[in-house]
């Protein structure tokens, strides 16, 4: 069965830097293209970020434009969200998930890693 | 953008009653939605997708519906598990893909 499992959040200051994980498997992770969601502590879903199967398009929410990279490494089955200059506002719990191409967003989501910037 | 108001942002219900959120898009997305439902603690879990075609496992009790910018969940009968947050989620225009604001359904 399809499973994802998001590792890499902790506690860290403003402007520094956290890489999120997200290990794939139960499906062919080189088919599909990938997403980032957040949640603030007591907010709603944000979308963060999104890669093609193959990382030939990355696109990014206006929020961590310039900051957040998406990337993947299709061999080892792993989503990847290098975070840099990290904001208080990116406190949150970070969720990947597989898109479904026609259907969007699909299930199930990975299980969650929590992020804390704080000083 | 396309944005996605969704309402109401909370409501209170008792078990067995039938329940109606909404949401609205900002422009047509034909019939690209999905609702989520989210239980404290938890990932969100799809339960609709293509706006009305019911995702494996979930209970008939859930349907939705709806086209172009007005698109509606129903829960038909209300069971203690329902008791959650529920969004709504564009993909027709992106990025970015865009999330209702949730609508919190609590025991009266």
């Amino acid at each position: 069965q399809v499973q994802l499992v998001e590792s890499g959040g902790g506690v860290v200051q403003p402007g520094g830097s956290l890489r999120l994980s997200c290990a794939a498997s139960g499906f062919t992770f080189s088919s599909y293209g990938m997403h980032w969601v957040r949640q603030a502590p007591g907010k709603g879903l944000e979308w963060v970020a999104f890669i093609r199967y193959d990382g030939s398009n990355k696109y990014y929410a206006d929020s961590v434009k310039g900051r957040f990279t998406i990337s993947r490494d299709n061999s080892k089955n792993t989503l990847y969200l290098q975070m840099n200059s990290l904001r208080a506002e990116d406190t949150a719990v970070y969720y990947c998930a597989k898109d479904s191409s026609w259907y969007g967003v699909d299930d199930p989501w990975g299980q969650g890693t929590l992020v804390t910037v704080s000083s | 953008d396309i944005q996605m108001t969704q309402s109401p942002s909370s409501l209170s219900a008792s078990v067995g009653d039938r329940v109606t959120i909404t949401c609205r898009a900002s422009q047509g997305i034909r019939n690209d939605l999905g609702w989520y439902q989210q239980k404290p603690g938890k990932a969100p879990k799809r339960l609709i997708y293509a706006a009305s075609s019911l995702q494996s496992g979930v209970p008939s009790r859930f349907s939705g519906s709806g086209s172009g910018t007005e698109f509606t969940l129903t829960i038909s009968s209300l069971q203690p598990e329902d008791f959650a947050t529920y969004y709504c989620l564009q993909h027709n225009s992106y990025p970015p893909w865009t999330f209702g604001q949730g609508t919190k359904v609590e025991i009266k």
